[in-house]
């Protein structure tokens, strides 16, 4: 069974700094792995998206890369700005359907 | 384009009742999901589809019941609610490139 970790569970910055969020995966056989931001009761923004074949994806100050043989992605985020503040979500892709398996996310303050 | 939608936003339940949760997209989806997200747990599937008349189960699906009637539609039913099934339940539809896209999501409270 696939399981998802992110660590860490919460993180705190001060603005403009750089961070790398974790995620870990105990199945290599994935389609993609996909990261997501949720703001509190709110639904999930789709941030990136990594196919099994890609090494890394970049979408503005996002950078989010891929080792599908160790089973780990990061996601780093360049000059941290307050609305940056969120839960980040990792996901994987298996099997026949693309069902999504998903870590408990991280979640990220960014202090003026 | 509306993207993924969900109806209601939130509801309250007394146990036993019964209510539909629906979902409906306008991307011209084949796949669509259903998932419930709980505090410490993360996102966990339900139920999923992957075309018009088709459903099966995923991780968590006991309690609950889908229907896809159409292509743009995918509905989730709770035939008897149980506080156990108090969550947040969000629906997505699966693009071409394989990417999950989410509704905003539905706070039930089953009291």
């Amino acid at each position: 069974k696939q399981e998802v970790t992110q660590i860490p569970a919460a993180l705190s910055v001060p603005e403009g700094e750089n961070l790398v969020l974790n995620c870990s995966f105990t199945d290599s056989a994935i389609y993609n792995l996909q990261w997501f931001r949720q703001d509190p009761g709110k639904g999930l923004t789709s941030l990136l998206l990594i196919q099994s074949s890609q090494r890394e994806q970049t979408s503005g100050r996002l950078n989010a890369s891929l080792d599908k043989s160790s089973g780990r992605s990061t996601l780093y985020i360049a000059a941290s700005q307050p609305g940056d503040s969120a839960t980040y979500l990792c996901a994987v892709s298996t099997g026949t359907a693309s069902k999504l398996t998903f870590g408990t996310g991280t979640r990220l303050q960014v202090t003026l | 384009n509306a993207g993924v939608t969900q109806t209601p936003k939130f509801r309250v339940l007394k146990t036993g009742q019964s209510m539909t949760l629906l979902c409906a997209q306008d991307m011209n989806h084949e796949y669509m999901y259903w998932y419930r997200q709980d505090p410490g747990m993360g996102l966990r599937l339900i139920h999923y589809s992957v075309g018009e008349g088709t459903t099966a189960k995923g991780e968590v699906p006991d309690g609950y019941n889908v229907s896809r009637l159409k292509k743009q539609n995918f509905l989730l039913g709770l035939e008897s609610a149980a506080p156990s099934q108090t969550s947040v339940y969000f629906c997505a539809s699966k693009g071409t490139y394989n990417e999950q896209f989410f509704g905003p999501g539905t706070r039930l409270t089953v009291l």
